[in-house]
């Protein structure tokens, strides 16, 4: 079955160290993959995609990810976290191939601390 | 760019009631349209899914059920309520299969 996965549920850094949330993939086809941040009490944003080419995307609020397609992997990075940061972040995929669907993963929390 | 309106942000059943959530879709035509819930704040479980006009595909059995009778209208329904239908439910639309995804809000639904 095509799934992602994100195999941490919380992830802590302090404020201005990198971070990084995992995400890894397993889906047939043309892989295209996605973060959404949800902050408290509010819906989902959209933060950066993956489609094709240039394996490193760049997003909103200073996010980057990295296609790597070895490791099946998308990880979401950020070279200085914010406490504003902290938010629930999903990775979600959808393919080529005529797959309809939009897949999340389970969600990791992110908690910045000051 | 695209919106969805999604209603009510909250809402309180009893149990053994009726429910109706709706969604509206402002600014494309023919999205895919997708219910999701979410538990606990967590993960976001696919409820149905929908490609066009009465044309819904469900993805988990359960109590609820939906239906899509205009293009840029998606609802989610339920003749009896359970106490296991609490939840925040998304509406959530997408255009192309290489393009991101669009929000609603949310409602969260408590069943008492």
């Amino acid at each position: 079955a095509q799934s992602v996965a994100q195999p941490e549920d919380q992830v802590n850094v302090a404020e201005g160290n990198p971070l990084t949330v995992k995400c890894t993939y397993s889906v047939s086809g043309n892989p295209y993959l996605f973060w959404y941040v949800q902050y408290p009490n509010r819906g989902l944003q959209f933060l950066l995609k993956y489609i094709t080419g240039d394996n490193l995307v760049k997003g909103s609020y200073g996010f980057e990810a990295e296609f790597n397609k070895s490791q099946t992997s998308f990880h979401l990075k950020k070279p200085s976290a914010l406490v504003s940061d902290s938010a629930l972040y999903f990775c979600a995929f959808s393919s080529s191939g005529g797959y309809q669907k939009v897949t999340f993963g389970t969600g990791t929390k992110l908690q910045v601390i000051p | 760019s695209q919106t969805i309106h999604q209603w009510p942000a909250t809402l309180v059943q009893p149990v053994g009631s009726p429910l109706s959530l709706e969604c509206t879709v402002e600014g494309t035509s023919n999205p895919n349209l997708y219910w999701y819930r979410q538990a606990a704040g967590r993960g976001l479980q696919l409820l149905f899914y929908s490609v066009g006009i009465g044309q819904i595909s469900s993805e988990v059995p359960q109590n609820l059920s939906a239906s899509r009778p205009q293009d840029r209208q998606f609802i989610l329904s339920s003749k009896k309520l359970l106490l296991s239908d609490s939840g925040f439910y998304l509406c959530v639309g997408r255009i192309q299969l290489n393009t991101e995804a669009f929000f609603g809000q949310g409602t969260r639904l408590t069943v008492v």
